[in-house]
């Protein structure tokens, strides 16, 4: 079956400091990844969509700047938050996307404090 | 203005209950599909069910279906005989094949308290 490794689960960083979470698809070929983060009492935002030798495309209020991704094969990806600070804070999901089920399966999700 | 609208944010059922959540959502595009999504209280994101324009989907079998409208854009999630295990936030999406980029957006979830 598709799953996706997300990791770290949760993770703690001082304000100003930067985290990288990292998603792996298993089971199916991860042709695009999505970047999503639920920040308290919101629904989920996307940050940006990574496909593979294409270019990534970010979503309004988010930037390579601020959110780089790395996307380097069918399995694997990478999001780093630059500078984090305390708007920063939420789950960070990553989905991988099936192309033969055209269907996003998600990771278990990166939970981001700031102090 | 939001494109997937979950109009309820809470809501409890007994026990043995059925259950319908119900979303509703805006979209130009051809070509989109429709998913149902529970979230856990441990970060896991699970897919429910997958709505094709013409096919349907159930990813967890038995107790889960839906009520798709398209001509009024509305699907709604039914779960019968309503369990604890349950209890969670349900999220509606859409997903639209825009330009080459597929982009999946969020209703604002609907949790639900399963009362044993």
């Amino acid at each position: 079956g598709a799953l996706v490794y997300q990791y770290p689960r949760r993770t703690i960083c001082k304000s100003g400091t930067s985290m990288r979470m990292e998603c792996q698809a298993v089971g199916f070929q991860a042709t695009s990844v999505a970047w999503y983060r639920q920040s308290p009492q919101k629904t989920f935002e996307l940050i940006a969509l990574s496909t593979v030798n294409s270019a990534i495309k970010y979503e309004q209020n988010f930037t390579q700047e601020k959110f780089p991704i790395s996307h380097p094969n069918l399995s694997f990806s990478s999001m780093t938050v630059l500078n984090a600070y305390l708007e920063d804070r939420g789950l960070y999901l990553c989905g991988a996307r099936d192309v033969s089920q055209n269907t996003l399966y998600f990771g278990a999700g990166t939970r981001l404090s700031v102090l | 203005a939001q494109k997937v609208i979950q109009v309820w944010s809470t809501t409890s059922r007994q026990e043995g209950e059925k259950l319908t959540l119900d979303c509703s959502y805006k979209t130009s595009q051809v070509l989109y599909h429709l998913f149902w999504y529970k979230h856990l209280l441990s970060g896991e994101m699970v897919l429910l069910i997958r709505q094709m324009p013409s096919t349907i989907a159930i990813e967890r079998s038995g107790r889960y279906s839906v009520v798709f409208q398209k001509s009024r854009k509305s699907i709604s999630l039914v779960i019968s005989t309503l369990q604890p295990d349950d209890s969670g936030k349900y999220f509606c999406a859409l997903w639209e094949a825009t330009g080459g980029n597929n982009k999946l957006t969020f209703g604002q979830g609907t949790v639900l308290s399963v009362i044993p």
